[in-house]
């Protein structure tokens, strides 16, 4: 089935700096790139996605592009607040409906 | 509106034994869905349910795992002789149906086999 990677796994920054976590897929039939936000404890709640059919997608301090060529989407978060800080999940649907998870990316934004 | 829900939040079983787990779809939504979540780790897709059509089961890991959905609503997704393996947070999602319709998540339940 479809693989997805996601790096970095763990992400330390500065608060008032950017994050950028970047995941890699290898069916190009791919057309749906989900970003999940999940807290401790918490359940995971979808912060931005994107369609195939656009490259860049923003949502105030919450950022998305897609390379559909080179088959990679990555998640920017600008100006981090501590309150930024969780496990960050790519996904995407290729054939079917289900979604495909990258391994996650554990964000601390330190004050 | 009211989310997903689950149930129970948690449950601890012993090895061996049956294990059933609910999840409440937002109403309305056609779509339904169970993952799996290891400590740590991302979520594994096991099945997902569309309307009337038969279900993509492709993500159970195995012939003790099963899952029904009753009346296109509430899904039911039992474990048969459990291991300590399956210990996991079992989560559910649903959605209106559509290819690139948002998932919605319940809170999960956590299970621990002993």
């Amino acid at each position: 089935g479809e693989n997805v990677e996601q790096h970095p796994s763990t992400l330390s920054v500065q608060e008032g700096d950017s994050a950028v976590i970047k995941c890699t897929y290898s069916d190009s039939a791919s057309n749906y790139f989900p970003w999940y936000k999940q807290e401790l404890g918490k359940r995971p709640q979808l912060i931005i996605d994107i369609r195939s059919n656009v490259g860049e997608k923003k949502d105030q301090r919450i950022a998305v592009t897609l390379n559909k060529t080179a088959k990679h989407f990555s998640l920017h978060i600008t100006e981090t607040q501590p309150e930024d800080s969780a496990v960050y999940f790519c996904a995407l649907r290729a054939a079917g409906n289900k979604l495909t998870f990258g391994g996650g990316t554990r964000v601390l934004v330190k004050p | 509106g009211a989310g997903v829900s689950q149930s129970p939040s948690n449950k601890v079983t012993e090895k061996g034994k049956d294990v059933e787990l609910r999840c409440d779809p937002i109403s309305g939504h056609t779509a339904l869905y169970w993952y799996r979540q290891s400590l740590g780790q991302g979520l594994e897709f096991l099945i997902y349910f569309q309307g009337n059509s038969a279900p993509d089961k492709s993500g159970l890991p195995s012939d003790r795992f099963s899952a029904e959905r009753t009346g296109g609503s509430v899904s039911t997704l039992t474990i048969q002789r459990t291991q300590q393996e399956d210990s996991a947070v079992y989560l559910c999602a649903s959605s209106l149906g559509g290819k690139t319709d948002t998932q919605y998540f319940g809170p999960g339940t956590r299970l621990t086999v002993l």
